[in-house]
């Protein structure tokens, strides 16, 4: 089955940290892009990061810079998103995300989300 | 960057169509063909409506319909059927960062 399964999120104190995974099975992983994309409860999707086929190059929003880290292992079919610093407004459900167009942000495969809570 | 800009609502009856907006700048929506349009029913994961502007990935209705003018890409939903309600984003590649519209609510009334 081609399927995305995001895992690591819980509970954090502010100022700490987490690190997110993406399971990919079903498809061939190393070949495309990949996106984290976060919502916040109760507002809008806000993308956070991207991440090229072979993790050689990767970009992130403004809001997460400096503080958030994408990376891949291929071999294990994973994705995976470091947060430090963590703050506030940085609770949300984050998605990990298949682009079917280069880095365009085409995403057509999504996983179901993992629940980050930022609080003390 | 600030997110694109979408309208918070829309609405219409069944069988009608209804056209949501996504405005964003010349360095976004107005420079590349890199619209997307995503369906998103709270506790779901989203799913990809619309592509490069106006393609349909495979198993969307023909119903939807993506469109775009300088620096806004516009969906159609056209036949609105009661499981169209749900909220609808735009995103658009802008470089090297990607940008979402705020999102719309779709009611069918």
């Amino acid at each position: 089955e081609v399927q995305l399964v995001e895992s690591g999120g819980g509970l954090v104190q502010p100022g700490g940290s987490l690190r997110l995974s993406c399971t990919a099975s079903g498809f061939t992983f190393s070949n495309h892009w990949m996106h984290w994309v976060r919502q916040v409860p109760g507002k809008g999707l806000e993308w956070v990061s991207r991440i090229i086929p072979d993790g050689s190059g990767t970009s992130y929003a403004d809001s997460v810079k400096g503080r958030f880290t994408i990376s891949r292992d291929n071999a294990k079919n994973t994705l995976y998103l470091q947060m430090n610093s963590l703050r506030d407004e940085d609770t949300a459900v984050y998605y990990c995300a298949r682009d079917e167009v280069y880095g365009s942000g085409s995403c057509g495969l999504w996983g179901q989300g993992t629940l980050v809570t930022v609080s003390s | 960057q600030s997110a694109l800009t979408q309208p918070p609502s829309a609405s219409g009856a069944p069988g009608q169509s209804v056209t949501i907006s996504c405005t964003g700048t010349s360095s976004d929506v107005g420079a590349y063909n890199y619209v997307s349009w995503f369906q998103h029913h709270p506790g779901k994961a989203p799913k990809l409506m619309i592509y490069e502007v106006t393609k349909r990935p495979s198993g969307v209705p023909d119903r939807f319909s993506g469109s775009k003018s300088g620096n806004t890409a516009s969906l159609t939903v056209s036949g609105l059927q009661a499981e169209d309600e749900a909220d609808y984003y735009c995103s658009s590649y802008a470089g090297n960062k990607v940008l979402f519209g705020g999102g719309t609510k779709l009611t069918v009334l």
